[in-house]
């Protein structure tokens, strides 16, 4: 398998604009996860799927957040409108199960908003 | 509240032993204890885990006190890419979906490998 596979690596916006992250999970990983890290607040769980459906959003900052699962191989991180604030790191990353004791993270989208 | 604290950083030279130490003095009993690392420029990666026993892979050696109130990753012959930050994690596994505040990325230990 190749891995989580995230895109784009780099975004760099304008404030005001909308920015859209992409993943594909692992096959056959029931869990796919969103992550945000920045050097002041670290690594913070933003929002997790179980099965495609949504199970605990608490993590996502403000309603300029949105993230969906159409289907169990993709998943979207939406930023609308996107803040200088927003620039971080975004990972994604899947477990086979809730109860799996490995998560698997992808290489990250680097966001810039200036 | 933190559930687990790790010094900020350390140093290690190449080849020799490094033990990367948590402490979690209110871990529950149904707690297990996760590490993983990151790499430079790179998503976190699975190290190892245990709930009260040792626990041995091919990366790496957990060594779980009896208290269950602190623990020590074990690297036996460092190299220069296990620089990394090292992250002390707790889970209950008793339930599927409980990760929301029950799987923290604390700011881990940098760790440092000098050749």
């Amino acid at each position: 398998d190749a891995g989580v596979i995230q895109s784009p690596r780099h975004e760099v916006t304008e404030m005001g604009q909308e920015v859209t992250l992409r993943c594909k999970p692992i096959s056959g990983h029931d869990y796919l996860f969103w992550y945000r890290q920045t050097m002041m607040r670290g690594l913070e769980l933003l929002i997790y799927f179980n099965n495609n459906v949504p199970i605990d959003d608490s993590g996502m900052p403000e309603d300029r957040f949105s993230a969906k699962m159409p289907n169990a191989s993709f998943s979207t991180l939406k930023i609308q409108p996107s803040e200088p604030r927003d620039s971080a790191v975004y990972f994604c990353a899947s477990s086979l199960d809730g109860l799996a004791y490995e998560q698997y993270f992808g290489p990250g989208t680097r966001l810039t908003v200036t | 509240d933190a559930k687990t604290t790790q010094p900020n950083s350390m140093e290690s030279n190449e080849e020799e032993p490094v033990h990367l130490p948590c402490n979690h003095s209110t871990i529950s009993g149904t707690d297990y204890i996760h590490w993983y690392r990151q790499l430079p420029s790179q998503g976190p990666e699975y190290v190892i885990h245990g709930l009260t026993s040792n626990v041995n892979n091919r990366m790496a050696s957990l060594a779980i006190a009896e208290d269950r109130k602190s623990s020590t990753l074990i690297l036996h012959r460092a190299t220069l890419r296990d620089a990394a930050v090292y992250y002390c994690i707790l889970r209950d596994h008793r339930l599927r979906d409980n990760y929301g505040q029950n799987f923290v990325f604390g700011p881990g230990t940098r760790l440092s490998v000098l050749p």
